[in-house]
């Protein structure tokens, strides 16, 4: 069974540009969160969706946006990036609200 | 608001020799608390869950941790480390058994030694 996949997994960008990740959940995972991780601020949650509705959010600024899909794939979505985007970004899926959480391996960016 | 505390950032170690990664955790409400490990360039791993019960859990790898509510603590530990256990071990809390919405620590890296 094929884990969660991130694409792409290595990026750089430019200050003010913007950029939109991938996530593709294990197959019958309808769940999707991402995460945030830089070495200042560690492991930060974005937010979630499960059947393409966003039911949690973190505390982020509105530069960071997602969707989700109706075959649960998610994208996120950075605007106007800063340096300080610059992170290594973590999307996990999950079947339903009480199963185990599995992590991709990240799409790391950096904005130059 | 929740908040985890993992007390050391790196833990130097032997081969074979018994570890333990500290994790304290502080909330206002009933808490929900998990170890992942990260390898060099990859996700996160679940390890372990306390979710409610016996305040034991076995995960992993070897791995254990002991969930004691009147210190807030989490600690994670292994008997006899190997080489390969060498990584990132991020303690998390949620307050609700789906694991959503994760408040991780900042992460121990834990370092071992032939």
């Amino acid at each position: 069974k094929a884990g969660v996949t991130q694409t792409p997994r290595y990026l750089i960008k430019t200050r003010g540009q913007q950029v939109t990740l991938s996530c593709s959940p294990i197959s019958g995972h309808r769940s999707v969160s991402w995460y945030q991780q830089t070495p200042g601020q560690g492991l930060q949650f974005l937010f979630e969706y499960f059947s393409e509705t966003q039911r949690n959010k973190g505390n982020f600024p509105g530069r960071f946006s997602g969707r989700q899909f109706s075959n649960s794939r998610s994208e996120m979505n950075v605007s106007t990036l800063e340096l300080g985007d610059s992170a290594l970004y973590l999307c996990a899926s999950k079947r339903d609200v009480t199963d185990t959480q599995y992590f991709g391996p990240g799409t790391r960016l950096t904005v130059l | 608001a929740q908040s985890v505390t993992q007390l050391d950032s790196q833990v130097p170690v032997f081969e074979e020799a018994p570890v333990e990664l500290r994790c304290n955790y502080s909330s206002s409400v009933s808490v929900y608390l998990f170890w992942y490990v990260q390898y060099p360039n990859q996700g996160l791993q679940l390890l372990l869950k306390y979710l409610s019960g016996s305040t034991l859990v076995k995960g992993i790898n070897g791995f254990e941790a002991e969930f004691n509510k009147s210190q807030t603590s989490f600690h994670l530990r292994k008997p006899s480390v190997h080489i390969s256990d060498t990584a990132e071990y991020f303690c998390a809390v949620s307050e609700n058994n789906a694991g959503n919405m994760l408040t991780f620590g900042g992460g121990t890296r834990l370092m071992v030694k032939p």
